[in-house]
């Protein structure tokens, strides 16, 4: 079973920051919190990941709360290629296996 | 990051029939492969778990006669949907790690049962 909560849609501007949230209440403190997207007919796409400080990449920033309960993946600059399911995973980061929940679906508007 | 194929990325195939799918790992060597299905409007569901040379790991569920999993090398994995019928029809993804923590994923390969 997936162990994050994200809501299942939501809309964001072109050219607005898009910030998608995740709730991990029962995560461990060995688990990392990665992000994956999916983009239409296309296999996951790695985002970024983060055990308890904030992570920033070429791609996205990634806040994680002090309790890290929570996180919230931002994309700084959202354009209509960022249309995508976006799912928020906690695993060891040396697990087997990646068990995806059902993700957010966002939808960049023009 | 490193690169994974999948072959062919869409496939019709007659009920009854079997179908093969490759999954390929281009510039790194796969110690662990893992195959999803993913119907409309779903999320992606864990199949199975191949290691080189080992059997697959299937999820409770999934039948290891129907989907036949061989994971001969470290580059090459492939997934065979035997004796196929219209509700296998499906997006198939692969994923593939190297023994680190990262996994890659194929651009998956949708299959339509007629």
């Amino acid at each position: 079973d997936a162990k994050t909560t994200q809501p299942p849609s939501m809309d964001c501007a072109e050219g607005r920051a898009a910030n998608l949230p995740c709730n991990h209440s029962t995560i461990s403190g060995n688990e990392y919190v990665y992000w994956y997207r999916q983009i239409h007919s296309q296999g996951p796409q790695y985002i970024i990941h983060g055990l308890k400080n904030n992570e920033t990449n070429e791609m996205a920033s990634l806040i994680i709360t002090e309790d890290r309960k929570s996180s919230t993946l931002i994309l700084p600059h959202a354009t209509l290629r960022d249309t995508a399911v976006y799912y928020c995973i906690v695993r060891v980061r040396r697990d087997d296996k990646i068990i995806f929940g059902k993700g957010t679906r966002l939808h960049i508007l023009p | 990051g490193a690169v994974v194929s999948q072959h062919p990325s869409r496939v019709i195939c007659k009920s009854g029939t079997s179908v093969k799918i490759e999954c390929r790992s281009l510039d790194f060597q796969a110690t662990t492969m893992f195959w999803y299905r993913q119907f409309p409007k779903q999320s992606l569901m864990l199949m199975a778990t191949s290691n080189e040379g080992s059997k697959a790991t299937y999820e409770q569920g999934v039948e290891k006669d129907k989907f036949l999993i061989n994971h001969a090398s470290l580059t090459l994995s492939t997934l065979t949907v035997t004796s196929a019928h219209p509700e296998d029809s499906s997006f198939y993804i692969c994923s593939a790690r190297d023994g680190g923590a990262e996994a890659f994923f194929g651009q998956g390969t949708r299959l339509t049962v007629v």
